[in-house]
């Protein structure tokens, strides 16, 4: 079948760095995407991984390795607006996203 | 438009009656999607548009569930005889590259 998961909750302090595990399931895929939503807000894209390896975006970062079916979100010196829950999705050969079940990222001060 | 545009923005209505959601998204892509979001929860995938042709429908939950998209470019969902665990928030995207799907802010269905 067809399926990501993802812990449901991560907590750190502002300044920190947090890693968002993602690992799926699927016979295959064009690429692992991220996306962020804000409570009551639209998700909004934040990353893409075609290939394995490290893509860097500011202070977010993500990371796929295919072999592992596991990729990841970094987030580096985390803000108090970086509170958000964080999906990760993959695109199913260009028919649709399929998207996990998300992470809830609360930052401390 | 500048981004993916829904209506309503929020919806209240009875049990047992139809609703109509609609969705225009971003000039020129020619991909679009609904998605269903519960309170929180993740985005459970409806139903997947290429231009005017639905290729993926196996999301909707049941037959009171149809949508169309005309023009390549504004989409309905329609939900009849509408339960109480319809009440989601239903988002639409829209996307050109298979990388990035632009969202609009949805349309939050209470049945009451």
């Amino acid at each position: 079948g067809q399926s990501l998961e993802q812990p449901s909750e991560v907590t750190a302090v502002e300044g920190a760095i947090v890693q968002i595990n993602c690992t799926y399931q699927t016979s295959g895929f064009y690429g692992l995407s991220w996306y962020q939503q804000h409570d009551g807000g639209a998700p909004t894209f934040l990353s893409y991984n075609a290939l394995d390896g490290l893509e860097e975006t500011g202070r977010f970062s993500s990371f796929l390795s295919r072999s592992d079916s596991y990729g990841y979100l970094l987030l580096q010196e985390l803000q108090m607006k970086d509170s958000a829950s964080y999906f990760c999705a993959y695109d199913n050969y260009g028919q649709n996203f399929v998207f996990g079940p998300g992470t809830r990222l609360s930052v401390l001060p | 438009g500048a981004g993916v545009s829904q209506s309503p923005s929020n919806k209240v209505t009875e049990k047992g009656k139809d609703v109509e959601l609609r969705c225009d998204p971003i000039s020129g892509h020619t991909a679009l999607y609904w998605y269903r979001q519960r309170l929180g929860q993740g985005l459970e995938f409806l139903i997947y548009f290429q231009g005017n042709s639905a290729p993926d429908k196996s999301g909707l939950p049941s037959d009171r569930f149809s949508a169309e998209r005309t023009g390549e470019s504004v989409s309905t969902l329609t939900i009849q005889r509408t339960q109480q665990e319809d009440s989601a928030v239903y988002l639409c995207a829209s996307s050109l590259l298979r990388a990035e799907a632009f969202f609009g802010q949805g349309t939050r269905l209470t049945v009451v």
